[in-house]
């Protein structure tokens, strides 16, 4: 989950264990998600997304879950590797229009570190 | 890093002046946006653009300005104003501001530390 403050969530794992990642999300009119890893020092990379009309989309060894009645959302990575460590952030988009113009919203992250 | 580049990747600036951050993308991509990240945070919007010769204002804009006189192009000036300027800066852009469903790509920063 996330955070308040300086102390991210943190993950430790075994090389070749599934991760789960959780993240609460705050607004109930966000309808677009997407999960970026970003490893030290590096700009984040784009992992996974999913739409608000959808409970789960897979990709290639990550699964994203989302429970729009609880506002949670989680990102499982298969066979973890050790390649994998970084921290994780959902971004939760509340649709265009009105005053808003659909700007993305960051988590604090969590730390996944795998283990070899 | 998705066709967008930042530099310089570490900066070093004395109190009291100002710098500038550059960031350029050649994915023909009409949103640009600059964040801050600071340790153990997470990203935090400084200014974003919808198109050439527009830009406005996001959850931290004081102390920062930005122009966009060319699409590919979104420097950040972090002025004197700026309390607190040391922090990693993220330069991502996206297709189109307003579309639903429109990932953002991101730079591989710049790392800003005032001596």
């Amino acid at each position: 989950g996330e955070s308040v403050g300086l102390h991210l969530p943190t993950l430790s794992v075994q090389e070749g264990d599934n991760s789960i990642i959780n993240c609460a999300y705050s607004n109930s009119a966000s309808d677009y998600f997407i999960w970026y890893k970003q490893e030290s020092g590096k700009g984040p990379q784009f992992i996974i997304d999913i739409r608000s009309n959808m409970d789960k989309r897979q990709g290639q060894r990550v699964t994203v879950l989302l429970n729009k009645t609880v506002k949670h959302l989680s990102l499982q990575i298969a066979a973890t590797q050790p390649g994998d460590s970084a921290v994780y952030f959902c971004a939760e988009k509340v649709e265009a229009g009105g005053t808003s113009y659909g700007k993305l919203t960051f988590g604090q992250g969590t730390i996944l570190t795998v283990h070899p | 890093d998705g066709g967008i580049t930042q530099s310089p990747k570490y900066l070093f600036r004395k109190e009291g002046q100002n710098v500038t951050l550059s960031c350029e993308q050649n994915l023909n991509h009409d949103a640009m946006y600059w964040y801050r990240q600071d340790p153990g945070q997470g990203l935090r919007l400084i200014y974003y653009s919808q198109i050439v010769n527009d830009f406005q204002k996001g959850d931290i804009a004081e102390g920062y300005s930005v122009s966009r006189e060319k699409k590919e192009s979104f420097p950040l000036t972090v002025t004197s104003a700026q309390k607190n300027p040391t922090a990693f800066y993220l330069c991502a852009s996206s297709p189109n501001l307003a579309a639903s469903y429109n990932e953002q790509f991101f730079g591989p920063g710049t790392r800003l530390t005032v001596l």
